[in-house]
């Protein structure tokens, strides 16, 4: 089964600074998905960004962006130009890409909370 | 697009009471799922489905029911509540592929 480690429980950031939030996995497939989740104060889990393990390209949106290196089983997020706004959990998820059941479900870290101070 | 409306928000039950959490979503997604979430313990899947009439466990299935009579509808039934039942309950729906979850609003149900 595949698992998903957040190894940082919280994590804390200037802001207008960069911060890096740090994800493994582990898998014995060669194709999969990988994603950064967002669940601010409000509960609602807000999709970030999402990876697909057989692009080499890192994926990119905005002032978020991550660093996918497949050999090592990391997907970090890094958030650019910090704002108040990014105060949340932050989880890392993954997804298989074969056929059956499997290829819907998400497994998910167990997140990392992110303070942003003024 | 209403996406994942999930009802009620807020529940207190009484220990040994039932209740059923309601889900429903209007995007054809195939596939529905309740998870909860724990503090340090992250989102763990309790039970899914991949189609109307098609069902299966998650990791944590003990205690709850759920069934899927149409694609929209997923309804999660707690059969007699315990105060470790106590959590967070996010239904979800997705298609197969590079598609995240759509989520609902969240659920928290106190069992006292």
């Amino acid at each position: 089964a595949q698992t998903v480690t957040q190894s940082q429980p919280e994590m804390s950031v200037q802001e207008a600074e960069t911060v890096t939030l740090s994800c493994t996995y582990d898998t014995s497939e060669s194709d999969y998905y990988l994603f950064w989740y967002k669940q601010p104060p409000s509960r609602q889990m807000i999709l970030v960004i999402r990876q697909e393990a057989y692009k080499q390209q890192n994926a990119t949106e905005n002032r978020f962006s991550v660093n996918f290196q497949k050999a090592a089983k990391s997907f970090s997020l890094k958030i650019s130009d910090s704002q108040l706004g990014d105060a949340a959990m932050y989880f890392c998820a993954y997804k298989n890409t074969n056929s059956g059941g499997s290829n819907y479900k998400l497994t998910f870290g167990k997140g990392t909370l992110l303070t942003v101070n003024p | 697009n209403a996406g994942v409306t999930q009802t009620p928000k807020f529940q207190v039950l009484k220990t040994g009471q039932s209740m059923t959490l309601q889900c429903a979503q209007d995007m054809n997604h195939e596939y529905m799922s309740w998870y909860r979430q724990d503090p340090g313990m992250g989102l763990r899947l309790i039970h899914y489905s991949v189609g109307a009439g098609i069902t299966d466990q998650g990791e944590v299935p003990n205690g709850y029911n759920v069934s899927r009579s149409t694609t929209e509808d997923f309804p999660l039934r707690l059969l007699s509540a315990a105060p470790s039942q106590t959590s967070v309950y996010f239904c979800a729906s997705s298609r197969a592929g590079l598609y995240g979850y759509t989520f609902g609003s969240g659920t928290r149900l106190t069992v006292v």
